[in-house]
């Protein structure tokens, strides 16, 4: 089984400038998760959905980051301007639902705003 | 406000010894806890699960004990080995979380030294 794909794997950025990361789940996982982790801390929700609706956004930060999931499958999440402590990693996650055991997470993409 | 917290950044242990992290969790609703391992680079990988129903989960070197009255779990591995060197992120889900969000503790750096 394939596992959880994203892109870019780094990306350094000036402040006030955007950046756009992408996910492509599982296959036929109908959850899929956007987690930023800051370094020294632990993943902390950004947003969620299912299928293309969108179940959980309140700790995304709406004035600066977007997120979509067209047709249920990929997903993109975009910064509009970054901060500097817009910095860490952003982690996708996908699960099938029914359980909070069934997380895969990808690889992440590391983002350095200078 | 930190509803899971590990209040041990690293953690040093000799090859063949115990190792012991800890996590302690403030929210009463949550009902079932997660630790997960994370390499350099590479997103967090599922280890083992317990739900509140039981207090001890075993899964070949690993086991999980749960308190509920204290509102604390732990993660053994028995014996630790030099390949178990990673960061270890404690992570807990409450029924109520639509989709199983999961709330993660700011993470245990174990090191297993030969």
């Amino acid at each position: 089984e394939a596992g959880v794909a994203q892109s870019p794997r780094y990306k350094i950025i000036e402040k006030r400038q955007s950046v756009a990361f992408w996910c492509n789940p599982i296959s036929g996982h109908a959850t899929l998760y956007w987690y930023q982790q800051i370094l020294g801390q632990g993943p902390k929700l950004l947003i969620q959905f299912q299928n293309n609706g969108v179940v959980d956004d309140s700790q995304l930060p709406k004035d600066r980051f977007s997120a979509e999931r067209l047709k249920g499958v990929d997903s993109t999440l975009k910064i509009q301007p970054a901060k500097l402590e817009d910095s860490a990693v952003y982690l996708c996650a996908s699960s099938q639902s029914g359980g909070p055991y069934g997380y895969t997470f990808g690889s992440g993409t590391r983002l350095t705003v200078v | 406000d930190q509803q899971v917290k590990q209040n041990s950044p690293s953690l040093s242990v000799q090859e063949g010894r115990i190792s012991i992290l800890n996590c302690d969790y403030t929210n009463s609703m949550f009902d079932y806890f997660l630790w997960y391992k994370k390499y350099p680079a590479e997103g967090p990988t599922f280890l083992i699960s317990i739900s509140s129903i039981k207090d001890k989960n075993e899964d070949g070197r690993f086991t999980v004990f749960l308190n509920k009255s204290a509102k604390h779990l732990s993660l053994h591995i028995v014996p630790s080995q030099p390949g178990d060197s990673a960061v270890y992120f404690c992570a807990a889900s409450a029924p109520h979380n639509a989709g199983n969000m999961l709330t993660f503790g700011g993470g245990t750096r174990l090191m297993v030294k030969p």
